[in-house]
C-alpha cells in the first residue's frame, strides 16, 4: 500500500547514457513533482505537473524530460547523463498546489560514472 | 532563496522536549509555514503547517509568533527515531505551483 513509489531505487550508469526513473502514486493526487538532492544534501524542485500539465520547470537542462502519461504517474527521462547528474531524485505528490501536504517517495540514487 | 533561517544543528536527550526555531522575517500575510523532516536515507516527510495560530497534531506542535516573523516546532518527547533534518518552509503560492523551497534545515540528533 505504498503511497508514492519510485523505481529503481538505485541506478548506476556510465556518462553519456540515457536512463529513466519511474514514479507512481496511489493517493488520487492531481499534482506531482520531481526534486533533486545533491551531494551536499540540498533539495531543489525540478518539475511540477498538475493534471498531467507542466506547471513548473526550474531551469532544468533540456536533457531532463518529464512525462506524465496519467495523473498517477510522472516519469523522468534523462539523456546524455553527466557526472553532475549524480544525486538522489525524489518524486512527490499532492492534492492541488499551494499549501497542501506533499508526499514523497523513497528516492532514486543515481550514480553516473 | 529559502527565505527561512534555521540553526544548522541541535542536540536533544531522549524523552525530553525539543524546540526547533525558524526565522522568516520577510513572511507575507498569506504565507503558511510548513515543516518537513527527512530521516536518514528516506524522502522528506510532512510534519505540520500553520498560518497564524498555534497548531497541534500527533507528531508535533507549531508555535507561531504573534508578528509571524518566527515559529518554533515543538517535539514534546524526543525519541531516537526523531533524529532527522527538519526543514522550515514557505511553500510557493498557488500560481507558482506550490513548490517547496528547501533551505539547509536543522539536523537534530537525539542522545539516549
Amino acid at each position: 500500500d505504498t503511497a508514492v513509489s519510485q523505481t529503481p531505487k538505485y541506478l548506476v550508469t556510465q556518462m553519456g547514457n540515457d536512463k529513466s526513473i519511474k514514479c507512481e502514486q496511489n493517493l488520487g493526487h492531481d499534482t506531482m513533482y520531481w526534486y533533486k538532492q545533491d551531494s551536499k544534501k540540498f533539495l531543489k524542485i525540478m518539475f511540477s505537473y498538475n493534471n498531467k500539465e507542466l506547471i513548473i520547470n526550474e531551469t532544468v537542462p533540456n536533457r531532463f524530460s518529464p512525462k506524465s502519461p496519467d495523473k498517477a504517474h510522472l516519469n523522468l527521462h534523462i539523456n546524455s547523463l553527466e557526472l553532475g547528474d549524480s544525486a538522489v531524485y525524489f518524486c512527490a505528490s499532492s492534492h492541488g498546489t499551494g499549501n497542501n501536504e506533499q508526499f514523497f517517495g523513497p528516492g532514486t540514487r543515481l550514480t553516473v560514472l | 532563496d529559502a527565505k527561512t533561517t534555521q540553526p544548522n544543528s541541535m542536540e536533544s536527550n531522549e524523552e525530553e522536549p525539543v524546540h526547533l526555531p525558524c526565522n522568516h522575517s520577510t513572511i507575507s500575510g498569506t504565507d503558511y509555514i510548513h515543516w518537513y523532516r527527512q530521516l536518514p536515507s528516506q524522502g522528506p516527510e510532512y510534519v505540520i503547517h500553520g498560518l497564524t495560530s498555534n497548531v497541534n497534531n500527533r507528531m508535533a506542535s507549531l508555535a507561531i509568533a504573534e508578528d509571524r516573523k518566527s515559529s518554533t516546532l515543538i517535539l514534546h518527547r524526543a525519541t531516537l527515531r526523531d533524529a532527522a533534518v527538519y526543514y522550515c518552509i514557505r511553500p510557493a503560492p498557488y500560481n507558482q505551483g506550490g513548490k517547496l523551497i528547501f533551505g539547509q534545515g536543522t539536523e537534530l540528533s537525539v542522545k539516549p
